[in-house]
């Protein structure tokens, strides 16, 4: 157990619908950071957030946003979903910014779009 | 913009043979190196990690990766495979002191007894 929980572990929906992932970091980390994971695209960076504020963004799609909270939970929305937004959608925590050093994973959020 | 390349796609290895899975990194300052691993069902964490000093780091469960400078790798060695290290192996690099940790596209390993 990585400390990282995310919710909900599956998620179907239907093309054109909106979704909210959710991700509580590790008690104490700062930083959360997005990750998608599909087949054909590998591993990729979409945002990183720390203490409530963006710090990094990476291959975020414009239907997509973020945001981090006072309680340091982040939330990923999904919006005006297409098939090939169906994916792995991990969070992940660390204690710092800059020289990171090891983050610490959630088991992800699958989600399938129809 | 940093890229990483893992070019093994799928490794298939019986018990006890020796491990290299090669990695390539695009980015002409400092970085810091990485490799993840992830077991089936299970989220991905940290094998070993390289920031500086000694270019042969050490990770856990008997993996080695060597950063090689001006060949601009971090390959993941092991020298006898078990079973057990069946899993997914992701190469990652952050450029120094960013927070973009790029990963590279992953090398799936499978072990047969």
């Amino acid at each position: 157990d990585s400390g990282v929980t995310q919710t909900p572990k599956h998620l179907i929906t239907a093309t054109g619908q909106r979704v909210t992932l959710r991700c509580s970091p590790r008690s104490g980390d700062l930083s959360v950071y997005w990750y998608q994971q599909s087949l054909d695209q590998g591993l990729q960076f979409l945002i990183q957030y720390y203490n409530g504020e963006e710090r990094a963004k990476g291959n975020i799609l414009e239907r997509f946003s973020a945001q981090q909270f006072p309680d340091l939970h982040s939330e990923l929305n999904l919006s005006s979903l297409e098939l090939g937004d169906s994916a792995l959608y991990f969070c992940a925590s660390s204690s710092r910014t800059g020289n990171t050093g090891e983050l610490f994973f959630g088991e992800g959020s699958r989600l399938t779009v129809l | 913009a940093q890229s990483v390349s893992q070019h093994n796609h799928h490794v298939i290895l019986s018990e006890a043979a020796s491990l290299e899975l090669g990695c390539n990194y695009s980015y002409g300052g400092t970085v810091n190196l990485f490799w993840y691993v992830q077991y089936p069902g299970q989220h991905l964490q940290l094998l070993l990690k390289y920031f500086s000093g000694d270019p042969l780091v050490k990770g856990i469960k008997g993996f080695e990766a060597e950063f090689i400078k001006s060949k601009f790798s971090f390959n993941l060695r092991k020298p006898s495979v078990q079973w057990s290290d069946t899993a997914e192996y992701f190469c990652a690099v952050t450029a120094y002191n960013t927070d973009k940790l790029i990963f590279g596209t992953g090398t799936r390993l499978q072990v047969f007894p």
